[in-house]
C-alpha cells in the first residue's frame, strides 16, 4: 500500500534552514507528481510546492518562493523540501502528498506530517 | 490567483441529517480540477472527491460532489458520527498553483 513518511521537522531559529524528507513506498515513485502542503497550528491547509514526476518542473506558493526548494531523488524514492530563511509564520505541520494518478490532479495520498517550529 | 470561499464556516447538525457545503471560486474553475478533502483532528487530510464529482476509492456513497464554473457543493446525505470533521475544497489552476478553501467545520449539534 502507498506509504509516505515525513521526517526532518523540529525547532529552528528564525533565519536558519531546515531540510524535510518524505520517504515513499508501495508505488512507483518516479511516476507521480509530489507536493508539500502545510498547516499552521489551528489553521487551514496551504499548498507549498509541487514537483513533476521526473523533476522537470517545480512550482511554489508565493509565500515560499525564493526561500524553499522542492526536489526528489527517484533512485531513493524520496522527496525533499529545503527551507531557507525561515520565519515564524513558516511554523506548521508539513505534509507530503502524492497525485492521485498520473492524470488526476488531486492529492490522493498523504503522509502524517512533520512539525516545524520556527522560534528563537 | 483563484480564491476559494467556503460556506458556512461551521455547520451544526445531528447524525442522520443532510449536510450541504459550498465552495465558491473567484474565477471559473475547471471541474476536472476541483477536489474535496476531509480532515479529522490530529490526522492528515483525506481525499473524498476529485473532478468535482468522482468519489475517491473507499469513500461511502453518502458523499457526493457537484457543481461547475464558480460554484461547487459537497453533500453528505446522512451524517454518520465519523463524518464530523473539517472539509476543504481545493482547485488547481493556472500559474500553476493549487489553492484550498478556508474550510467548513461540521460539528455535532
Amino acid at each position: 500500500q502507498v506509504q509516505l513518511v515525513e521526517s526532518g521537522g523540529g525547532v529552528v531559529q528564525p533565519g536558519r534552514s531546515l531540510r524535510l524528507s518524505c520517504a515513499a513506498s508501495g508505488f512507483t515513485f518516479s511516476s507521480y507528481g509530489m507536493h508539500w502542503v502545510r498547516q499552521a497550528p489551528g489553521k487551514g491547509l496551504e499548498w507549498v510546492a509541487v514537483i513533476w514526476y521526473d523533476g522537470s518542473n517545480k512550482y511554489y506558493a508565493d509565500s515560499v518562493k525564493g526561500r524553499f526548494t522542492i526536489s526528489r531523488d527517484n533512485s531513493k524514492n524520496t522527496l525533499f523540501l529545503q527551507m531557507n530563511s525561515l520565519r515564524a509564520d513558516d511554523t506548521a505541520v508539513y505534509y507530503c502528498a502524492r497525485d492521485l494518478t498520473m492524470i488526476v490532479v488531486a492529492m490522493g495520498y498523504w503522509g502524517q506530517g512533520t512539525l516545524v517550529t520556527v522560534s528563537s | 490567483e483563484i480564491v476559494l470561499t467556503q460556506s458556512p464556516g461551521t455547520l451544526s447538525l445531528s447524525p442522520g441529517e443532510r449536510a450541504t457545503l459550498s465552495c465558491r471560486a473567484s474565477q471559473s474553475v475547471s471541474s476536472s480540477y476541483l477536489a474535496w478533502y476531509q480532515q479529522k483532528p490530529g490526522q492528515a487530510p483525506r481525499l473524498l472527491i476529485y473532478g468535482a464529482s468522482s468519489r475517491a476509492t473507499g469513500i461511502p456513497d453518502r458523499f457526493s460532489g457537484s457543481g461547475s464554473g464558480t460554484d461547487f457543493t459537497l453533500t453528505i446525505s446522512r451524517l454518520e458520527p465519523e463524518d464530523f470533521a473539517v472539509y476543504y475544497c481545493q482547485q488547481y489552476g493556472s500559474s500553476p498553483g493549487w489553492t484550498f478553501g478556508q474550510g467548513t467545520k461540521v460539528e455535532i449539534k
